[in-house]
């Protein structure tokens, strides 16, 4: 079973606010990532990191910013939010040394609405 | 740049029937790929994976995948299909670099909605 965890799962919050979705993982994973997915569309990478203090920006442009000062934690902060914010915010985190590498455990999410 | 096409947004089966989700990818690389499960307002389940050896992987809740190199395709099946396999289903690959370094950054397929009828 995996243990990463996300909180909140659910997030209402007014246009302007400052928000912080948090991440956990207990399994001392060096990489994780946060994913964001759109109703009835994939998943796109927004940012990742391969250990602590480095982090970097995926695939997909987003306003948010992260940080990882240990090794478990993984934060993803808005500071300022705007209804274009509204979607789901997927958490997840991986292992890989040399050639042994696992694939990516997920939380459960949080889905976000901005109003 | 590594991509992934789900053939079909929704396929829908009778409670019995063989299930059939397509994937095919695209990387310059060889690759690992994936297949995830997500019910309603839940991450993502992995169901099975395939990185290196036998090209037919088995995984959860009796899902297999066959990785076909020539076809650059990696479906997903199930020979009876119950009402419990509703979900949506990605397929992802994973960056793999010459030397077999990875970030472990997925690139996901557009999702395939599976409905069960009874």
């Amino acid at each position: 079973e995996a243990d990463i965890y996300q909180t909140p799962r659910y997030l209402v919050i007014g246009t302007g606010k400052k928000i912080t979705l948090e991440c956990s993982q207990t399994m001392g994973h060096d990489k994780m990532y946060w994913y964001q997915q759109d109703p009835g569309m994939e998943l796109h990478l927004i940012h990742y990191s391969y250990g602590v203090n480095s982090t970097e920006k995926g695939d997909l442009s987003s306003e948010s910013t992260v940080s990882r000062i240990r090794t478990e934690h993984f934060p993803l902060t808005l500071e300022s939010a705007r209804p274009s914010h509204t979607s789901q915010y997927l958490c997840a985190s991986s292992e890989s040394q040399g050639f042994r590498r696992t694939e990516a455990f997920f939380g459960q999410g949080t889905r976000l609405t901005v109003v | 740049a590594q991509s992934v096409t789900q053939l079909g947004s929704h396929v829908s089966v009778s409670e019995g029937a063989l299930v059939l989700l397509r994937c095919n990818y695209s990387s310059s690389v060889p690759p690992y790929l994936f297949w995830y499960v997500q019910y309603p307002n839940q991450g993502l389940q992995l169901l099975l994976k395939y990185t290196t050896g036998a090209t037919l992987v088995k995984g959860i809740n009796g899902f297999e995948a066959e990785f076909k190199k020539s076809e650059t395709s990696f479906h997903l099946t199930k020979p009876s299909a119950h009402m419990s396999d509703a979900a949506e289903y990605f397929c992802a690959v994973s960056d793999l670099r010459a030397g077999g370094t990875s970030y472990g950054k997925l690139t996901f397929g557009q999702g395939t909605i599976l409905t069960v009828h009874p």
